[in-house]
């Protein structure tokens, strides 16, 4: 089955912990997003790729870091220097850049402790 | 920073009725208009995607875009229970990335 999975699905850190959040797609999608979701938030963009090894920040970049080595795969860290780490992380990927269309994982859920 | 607007409360709607879910937005470049489907504790789920003024159906869905008044809508026709859940409006505001209202909840009563 094509689609786009994120693990892992609950994830617990401790305070000064770095985390990497995995997302991988086997849609060939070129473009892949990385988001935030607070309760009664919209979602946020953290990072995104157009392109394998290229990447821009999004709206809120701070604290978090990424890499696109493989069109596959984009995966997220949260780093220590992120304030407020807690929340819902979600993956997407659309065709290309022309093509608005945004498809999501299912999400990972981090909490820090 | 680009705005998508979801200001109404949560919805309640008997089942069978039409749930009406409105969504404005500041670019006034903008030129593709998303719904997402969201239940409670999973992810998006892309539900409509409209590009030109006027409407577009699908199923028991149609989205309306009105790009002169900066809006979009969805109709949910023949409300069912199943579509209790919170919907998402986006907006594309170019370099494909979409900006994201913060939703409406929708409950349908059987």
């Amino acid at each position: 089955d094509g689609g786009i999975t994120q693990s892992p699905k609950y994830l617990f850190r401790k305070e000064g912990q770095n985390v990497t959040l995995s997302c991988e797609q086997n849609l060939n999608h070129d473009a892949m997003y990385w988001y935030r979701q607070d309760p009664g938030q919209g979602l946020r963009l953290i990072y995104y790729s157009q392109i394998v090894n290229d990447f821009q920040k999004g709206d809120i970049a701070e604290g978090y870091s990424v890499s696109r080595e493989k069109k596959e795969s984009f995966p997220l860290t949260v780093t220590s220097a992120q304030k407020n780490p807690t929340a819902f992380y979600l993956c997407a990927s659309s065709i290309d850049r022309a093509v608005n269309e945004q498809f999501f994982g299912p999400g990972t859920r981090l909490t820090v402790l | 920073q680009k705005e998508v607007e979801q200001n109404s409360g949560p919805l309640s709607v008997p089942e069978g009725a039409i749930a009406s879910l409105n969504c404005t937005y500041s670019d006034r470049g903008s030129q593709s208009f998303f719904w997402y489907r969201q239940y409670s504790g999973k992810s998006p789920e892309l539900i409509m995607s409209i590009y030109s003024n006027g409407d577009k159906e699908d199923g028991r869905f149609t989205a309306q875009l009105n790009k002169a008044s900066q809006y979009v809508s969805l109709l949910i026709r023949d409300s069912q229970p199943s579509d209790s859940a919170t919907y998402l409006c986006a907006v594309n505001y170019g370099n494909n990335r979409l900006a994201f209202g913060k939703g409406n909840q929708v409950v349908v009563i059987p």
